[in-house]
């Protein structure tokens, strides 16, 4: 079983949709990251957190210490959030990826 | 505009050339990363700068040489590369080893 599983790997979505998107994992964190990949390959951080919530525009990371888990959430989704997002760990100097959720967004 | 510079973009070379990939940042952070990313699978860990001194080698193939001049610096240099290896080679950079990380846009790098 991978550390970091991510789901689901794809999702279609319509524009103005809500997005969730998950991230579970199975070995102690310092933090966890979620980052953006667009077409092309450049990466951009999104969130570094390591309990609670945040929120940023329409995007919402969410992060459960204790059931191992963080969730990305993406309200009235636009077509310019088509990506792959990836959900990293971080314990002290490791760091762990998740293989990426794809997005898709259609007008 | 990410703050972390990779040259060059694209890269095709054959499997007995030698070549560089370059990463530049001037963010004032003191750690560097290289990461591969193969179609289909998660970013691979490869080399982690802190301070110029280099810190983790992820049992990368000796063909993969990096170099860290200073600390806004970072190169890979490659030779002899196989097939396999080609991939996206993302650079990375971060105030201190463990925190939030910049991304570079990537060296899409081909083997014939």
């Amino acid at each position: 079983k991978n550390e970091v599983e991510q789901s689901p790997q794809n999702l279609t979505a319509q524009e103005g949709e809500f997005i969730t998107i998950n991230c579970s994992y199975s070995v102690g964190i310092s933090a966890l990251h979620w980052l953006q990949q667009h077409p092309g390959g450049g990466i951009v951080s999104l969130f570094m957190l390591s309990s609670g919530k945040k929120k940023h525009g329409r995007l919402i990371a969410t992060i459960n210490i204790q059931e191992k888990h963080s969730s990305l959430h993406i309200t009235a989704s636009h077509p310019r959030d088509s990506a792959v997002y990836i959900c990293a760990l971080y314990n002290n100097n490791d760091m762990r990826f998740g293989a990426g959720t794809r997005l898709t967004v259609k007008p | 505009e990410t703050g972390v510079t990779q040259t060059p973009r694209h890269l095709v070379m054959g499997m007995t050339n030698k070549k560089s990939l370059k990463c530049e940042q001037h963010l004032g952070h003191n750690a560097m990363y290289w990461y591969k990313q193969s179609a289909k699978k998660p970013l691979e860990l490869m080399f982690v700068y802190n301070f110029k001194e280099q810190t983790e080698n992820n049992s990368v193939p000796s063909r993969f040489s990096p170099e860290c001049p200073n600390s806004s610096h970072l190169f890979l240099h490659l030779h002899t590369l196989q097939p396999e290896d080609s991939a996206l080679y993302l650079c990375a950079s971060s105030q201190s080893r463990g925190g939030p990380q910049h991304f570079g846009d990537g060296t899409r790098l081909s083997i014939l």
